[in-house]
């Protein structure tokens, strides 16, 4: 079955950091730009971070740069997201999600939870 | 940063009525790539539409998408009772990727 499945999501202080991770199955999850992107608690979608195929490229959105850290492990058919410095304002669904260059984002995990509160 | 603003932010209607959705963009979207999610309560997002007009698939006929530019629409010709969800519009041919505030379809 093609199918992505997060982890690593929870409770965490302010300032604090967490690893997410995503596991693909199902399809070649070397050849695909990867992203994640989040939905805080009644709000819309964010783009967070994207990645390519052998992750040399990587992009973030201004709210997460410098704190947040995308990887992937195409032996492992996992992506990442090193989530730091984590402030109320990151709490959030955060999904990760296969990106195709003429179609979008054509396949979605279910999302993993953080919530950031002392 | 392509910003893109969606309306109406709440639409009531009726199972069987016709649905009709729009995504203003704040500049043009490189070669029409704008895509359409559906989102129920709970779940992640489904690609419906891409290249600003294609159905994914397994998606029904009853989504058209339709527009260039910077105005983009998605029509839903027949409401099922499954349609009712938030719908947002995203570009992806610009960088940072962007969605738009999202639609609300509720019944009436």
């Amino acid at each position: 079955e093609v199918q992505l499945v997060e982890s690593g999501g929870g409770l965490v202080q302010p300032g604090g950091s967490l690893r997410l991770s995503c596991a693909a199955s199902g399809f070649t999850f070397s050849s695909y730009w990867m992203h994640w992107v989040r939905q805080a608690p009644g709000k819309g979608l964010v783009w967070v971070s994207h990645i390519n195929t052998d992750g040399s490229n990587t992009n973030y959105a201004d709210s997460v740069k410098g704190r947040f850290t995308i990887s992937r492990d195409n032996a492992k058919n996992t992506l990442y997201l090193q989530v730091t410095s984590l402030r109320a304002e990151d709490t959030a669904v955060y999904y990760c999600a296969r990106g195709v260059v003429v179609v979008g984002l054509d396949l979605w995990g279910q999302g993993t939870a953080v919530t950031v509160s002392s | 940063e392509i910003v893109l603003t969606q309306s109406p932010g709440t639409l009531s209607l009726s199972p069987g009525e016709r649905a009709t959705l729009s995504c203003r963009a704040s500049q043009s979207v490189t070669s029409r790539y704008l895509s359409w999610y559906q989102q129920k309560p709970g779940q992640a997002p489904r690609l419906l539409i891409y290249g600003a007009s294609s159905r994914a698939t397994g998606i029904p006929d009853r989504f058209t998408g339709s527009g260039s530019g910077t105005d983009f629409t998605l029509t839903i010709s027949r409401l099922e009772p499954e349609d009712f969800a938030v719908y947002y519009c995203q570009q992806y041919g610009s960088s940072p990727l962007t969605f738009g505030g999202g639609t609300k379809v509720e019944i009436k």
